[in-house]
């Protein structure tokens, strides 16, 4: 049991399509981080919430945003898909913002 | 900006054989370092970190790690693996002196098991 659960496991979305996916996170964890990884590739930071705010983000266009709600589950949103971002995305979470992250088994997107 | 380097990408030993992963970082300041394994179908699973403290790291599953801080490397080891060892290996390092747990993930290595 991985303890962060991702939903949906798998999707296929259309170029120019929107796309929301969710975690929850482990029990007693407030920080979720999301990652994406492409095929053949590690996982890329892509940002971090925290108290319902955005933390820290990596090198992701703003099509790619996110909200976290006050039961500390969070939402990812990619506009306007392009077909490089087919991935697996990651959803972590942890107690605080050093402790090491727990992940979630991921959402593939596949965008056609 | 960091960047970590796993030099091996595809990995295949035997039952019993020895393992060692390569692991380069590069970040001139305090590190934490870690090495993920995502074992087939399932989630990355940490498998074993160093913040500070004796280099030699000992993890789950038989897995030990050195940190060696003047070659920048961060090299995971096993003496014996077995055929669940299958799985792919990252490692991963972040900023240390508890800045942050943003992690930059090397490419992985794929390691297959045969028995």
């Amino acid at each position: 049991d991985a303890g962060v659960t991702q939903s949906p496991t798998h999707l296929i979305k259309t170029r120019g399509q929107q796309v929301t996916l969710r975690c929850s996170p482990k029990s007693g964890h407030d920080t979720v981080s999301w990652y994406q990884q492409a095929l053949g590739q590690g996982p890329q930071f892509i940002f971090q919430y925290y108290e319902e705010e955005e933390r820290q983000r990596g090198n992701f266009p703003d099509r790619f945003s996110g909200h976290q709600f006050p039961n500390y589950s969070s939402e990812l949103n990619v506009n306007a898909l392009l077909l490089g971002d087919s991935a697996l995305y990651l959803c972590a979470s942890s107690p605080d913002r050093v402790t090491p992250l727990h992940f979630g088994n991921g959402t593939r997107l596949t965008v056609t | 900006a960091q960047s970590v380097s796993q030099h091996n990408h595809h990995v295949i030993l035997s039952e019993a054989a020895s393992l060692e992963l390569g692991c380069n970082y590069s970040y001139g300041g305090t590190v934490n370092l870690f090495w993920y394994v995502q074992y087939p179908g399932q989630h990355l699973q940490l498998l074993l970190k160093y913040f500070s403290g004796d280099p030699l790291v000992k993890g789950i599953k038989g897995f030990e790690a050195e940190f060696i801080k003047s070659k920048f490397s961060f090299n995971l080891r096993k003496p014996s693996v077995q055929w669940s060892d299958t799985a792919e290996y990252f490692c991963a390092v972040n900023q240390g002196g508890g800045a942050t747990n943003k992690l930059i993930f090397g490419t992985g290595t794929l390691l297959a098991v045969q028995p």
